[in-house]
């Protein structure tokens, strides 16, 4: 089974501190995805990688900048936290097979809020 | 416009019967994916059921299948035999193109209650 793992299921920082969150795929996936999730809003990509150093911008990703040093952990990183990025971080990964079929497998998400 | 619309605002099924969630798309590619997702409580996206463009046949997954309807595409997820564990969040979502590099574009969800 693809295991899908981030470092933390909540977490409480303040306005202007520096933010990681880490996500980690054990299945030698070389795609992962950033999205956050807000209530009436659905999932919004932010960042996603499609190698090692390799990185795209996503949908929203003013405040944001990501991290992939190793295939399989992919880092979103807020350099100034604001309270507007207070949300639900979801991480992701797939298997590049070139199908329409390929599928994402999530991890637990990561409740943030910043104060 | 938006490219996936769920519009529903929230679905009450009691248990045992069958549920539709409706999810329309928006896309001028003549090959595409699409994707339903479940969101429990406890956070974590599970995938449940995909249908692409080109598909002859309706997807089905065991108590899941989809009502594809290109013409006026929607995509709508059909469950049968609700159960309590049922609810959740459902998203629906869009691939686009194929390719190594293709993105899932989610739609907002819309929150699935099943009654005793």
């Amino acid at each position: 089974d693809v295991k899908v793992t981030q470092s933390s299921r909540y977490l409480v920082k303040r306005t202007g501190e520096k933010v990681f969150l880490e996500c980690v795929q054990d299945m030698d996936h070389e795609n992962m995805f950033w999205y956050r999730q807000d209530p009436g809003l659905g999932l919004r990509l932010i960042y996603f990688s499609y190698d090692v150093k390799m990185k795209e911008k996503g949908d929203i990703p003013e405040g944001y900048s990501v991290s992939r040093e190793k295939k399989e952990r992919f880092s979103l990183i807020l350099e100034s936290a604001s309270t507007n990025q207070t949300s639900m971080y979801l991480c992701a990964s797939s298997f590049p097979s070139g199908r329409m079929t390929d599928t994402q497998y999530f991890g637990p998400g990561t409740r943030l809020t910043v104060l | 416009a938006q490219k996936i619309t769920q519009t529903q605002p929230g679905m009450f099924v009691q248990e045992k019967e069958a549920v539709t969630l409706d999810c329309t798309y928006d896309t001028s590619d003549p090959s595409y994916g699409l994707f339903w997702y479940k969101q429990p409580s406890s956070g974590e996206m599970i995938f449940l059921i995909y249908q692409g463009s080109y598909d002859q046949q309706n997807a089905t997954e065991g108590r899941y299948s989809l009502n594809f309807q290109k013409a006026r595409k929607s995509a709508n997820l059909v469950i049968s035999a609700s159960q309590l564990g049922d609810s959740a969040m459902y998203f629906c979502a869009m691939r686009e193109i194929a390719g190594a590099n293709s993105k899932l574009t989610f739609g907002k969800g819309i929150t699935l209650s099943v009654r005793p």
